[in-house]
């Protein structure tokens, strides 16, 4: 059971280049969940999917794009990466058991992009 | 606008002492909060959740209050000890999101 795994651990691009960032959860969770993490601003939403076939925007989702793969696999895609895009990335997953309720969320081990 | 604010300084204590870590918000009617640990170059690990109506819960040496007419929460580490060092953030819930403050690292010196 590994939980929630994210692809790749670290990662350098170029002002202007493309990447994804994979991930994927094990524990049959409903809702997931895209945030970036900078120093003194916390963790900032992107975006999230509540459910299979859904996905929201977040907090921040400007220059981002994401996909509802299936129920296990949620991805983030930079298009154009941009220097304001350095960051460390988490992914999330949670079961929401109540109506209009984030439940315990279970976090990924991170992805530390590097914008040039 | 919502905010979310945590202790803006890092807490260094004496092992065996208390940490109290704050987390004050405005603009949000949350039906639960929740606490979070993060480790350097990890993502962040759940530790405890409070409902509304709840005032107080605990858990082994860890205890949270939460008081919805302050608009506050406490979080308490008891008899501490230097692997409760990292950072501690926590969380106001409402339409399947999180929204996070920006922590508070706790250094527990032997």
């Amino acid at each position: 059971n590994a939980g929630v795994t994210q692809t790749p651990k670290f990662q350098v691009l170029k002002t202007g280049q493309s990447m994804t960032l994979q991930c994927a959860q094990d524990m049959n969770h409903n809702s997931m969940y895209w945030y970036r993490q900078d120093p003194g601003m916390g963790l900032r939403l992107i975006y999230y999917s509540a459910s299979e076939g859904t996905t929201d925007k977040g907090e921040v989702p400007n220059g981002y794009n994401v996909s509802r793969l299936n129920k296990r696999e949620f991805s983030l895609r930079l298009e154009s990466a941009a220097p304001s895009q350095t960051s460390v990335y988490f992914c999330a997953s949670s079961e929401v058991t109540g109506q209009g309720q984030a439940d315990t969320q279970y976090f990924g081990p991170g992805t530390r992009l590097t914008v040039l | 606008s919502q905010k979310i604010e945590q202790n803006s300084e890092a807490l260094n204590i004496q092992e065996g002492k208390t940490a109290t870590l704050t987390c004050n918000y405005t603009n949000y009617s949350p039906a639960y909060l929740q606490w979070y640990r993060q480790d350097p170059g990890r993502g962040p690990v759940f530790l405890l959740l409070i409902r509304e109506n709840e005032k107080e819960k605990r858990k082994e040496r860890l205890k949270v209050t939460f008081d919805t007419t302050l608009k506050q929460s406490l979080f308490h580490i008891t008899a501490s000890q230097p692997a409760d060092s990292a950072t501690y953030l926590c969380a106001l819930v409402g339409d399947y999101k999180l929204s996070f403050g920006a922590g508070t690292t706790v250094t527990v010196r032997a």
